[in-house]
């Protein structure tokens, strides 16, 4: 069971590049996040999708955009990359009967992406 | 703000010993609390919860207990084994917010 992938694993980028981060998941969940993990720091929710066609903004949104076409996939898109956006980056999925909840069921993650600006 | 905080960075235990890991938050509106795990190079793991209508909930040798007068939560870990060294993060989420702690790495020595 491949559950939650994110790719790339690593990325290096220099200041004012974009790139998109993948993440995939085949549980058929139909909520998913993107969180991003400072040193010393908890996970903060940058965006989530509670379905395909339908996003909206968590905590730490500027800066980045999303899109979710389909339930498998929730690609996060950096536009023009910041220091401030060196960051581990988690995409989780859940899945839940309750519109309004956002994660009264468990998350499964997806083992992360290591990025550094430059 | 952070609402929700780990203090302890590191809690260091011998093998077969009790584990305490601390959580406390400070919005009580807070209605959902969970435990995650994480080891290096893997995201987090679900490990356990409770329901902010509950005390405690148990699942083999994991329990959380929850006070809610206090605004804090616990996960003890009976008995400690060596694949419990980890990072463990508490959560508590409300409608459509979830926040997470900074983490507890625990060590648990042979």
């Amino acid at each position: 069971n491949a559950g939650v992938t994110q790719t790339p694993k690593f990325r290096i980028l220099k200041i004012g590049q974009s790139m998109t981060l993948q993440c995939t998941q085949d549980m058929n969940h139909n909520y998913m996040y993107w969180y991003r993990q400072d040193p010393g720091m908890g996970l903060k929710l940058i965006y989530y999708s509670v379905g395909a066609g339908i996003t909206d903004k968590g905590e730490v949104p500027n800066g980045y955009n999303v899109s979710r076409s389909t339930t498998e996939d929730f690609p996060l898109r950096l536009e023009l990359a910041a220091p401030s956006q060196t960051s581990v980056y988690f995409c989780a999925s859940s899945y839940s009967l309750d519109r309004l909840a956002l994660a009264n069921e468990k998350l499964f993650f997806g083992s992360g992406t290591q990025l550094s600006v430059l | 703000d952070q609402q929700v905080k780990q203090n302890s960075p590191s809690l260091s235990v011998q093998e077969g010993r009790i584990s305490i890991l601390n959580c406390d938050y400070t919005n009580s509106m807070f209605d959902y609390f969970l435990w995650y795990k994480k080891y290096p190079a893997e995201g987090p793991t679900f490990l356990i919860s409770i329901s902010s209508i509950k005390d405690k909930n148990e699942d083999g040798r994991f329990t959380v207990f929850l006070n809610k007068s206090a605004k804090h939560l616990s996960l003890h870990i009976v008995p400690s084994q060596p694949g419990d060294s980890a990072v463990y993060f508490c959560a508590a989420s409300l409608i459509r917010d979830m926040r997470f702690g900074a983490g507890t790495r625990l060590t648990v020595k042979p």
